[in-house]
């Protein structure tokens, strides 16, 4: 399978502590995004990387949330001290230069 | 504000005939407009891209237009099968110089065929 990976499935954790979660994009593609979806809305935009460069990053994002792509490979969101807003499904993507986008599965962090 | 909008009732359709989805916005001038499909706790499948010179695109049973002066998408499933239910996203991207940015998607449109 060659589409957008993203690990883990699914993570449960309780209020202030902090959670990571991993996206492998499609290989060929040099651009990465975050985004966050709750239930009932479209997908909010988070933050993209241009290979190893963070480009954009989206008033959403706080200074809780933390985005690396150290290789200009994978990447990683790292959410700190995690509140029950932050419940949601955190999705990546991965695109050529001005292609469409390919999500991955997804990662449904719940926050007790 | 920019403002994606895209009917946020089900749309109920028999099989076998056309569906029709539409997505509006107001004050965003998108380069390029994309729709994707959504199942339950599924990521979303890219479907059709169409961008802003572009007036239709089609594939297999799926056709998108793109009006710029109305600021309207509409996304035809034609000969539509119960496999065709999901929620449909319209998604839009403003053009930066560099390509692609964040998109920005409408709440979806929730797609039923009914047999």
């Amino acid at each position: 399978d060659t589409g957008v990976s993203q690990d883990p499935r699914h993570k449960i954790t309780k209020r202030g502590q902090n959670v990571t979660f991993r996206c492998d994009p499609i290989s060929e593609h040099n651009r990465l995004y975050w985004y966050r979806q709750t239930l009932g809305q479209g997908p909010e935009f988070l933050t993209y990387f241009q290979n190893e460069a963070q480009l954009e990053k989206s008033r959403l994002l706080s200074d809780r949330f933390s985005a690396e792509r150290p290789k200009g490979s994978f990447s990683t969101l790292e959410i700190q001290r995690t509140e029950q807003g932050d419940s949601a499904m955190y999705l990546c993507a991965s695109s050529l230069i001005g292609g469409a986008q390919y999500f991955g599965p997804g990662t449904r962090l719940t926050v007790l | 504000s920019q403002k994606i909008e895209q009917n946020s009732e089900a749309l109920n359709i028999q099989e076998g005939k056309t569906a029709t989805l539409t997505c509006n916005y107001t004050n965003y001038s998108p380069a390029y407009l994309q729709w994707y499909r959504q199942d339950p706790g599924r990521g979303p499948v890219f479907l059709l891209l169409i961008r802003e010179n572009e007036k239709e695109k089609r594939k297999e049973r799926l056709k998108v237009t793109f009006d710029t002066t109305l600021k309207q998408s509409l996304f035809h499933i034609t000969a539509s099968q119960p496999a065709d239910s999901a929620t449909y996203l319209c998604a839009l991207d403003a053009y930066s110089g560099g390509g692609a940015d964040g998109l920005t998607f409408g709440k979806g449109t929730h797609l039923i065929i009914q047999p």
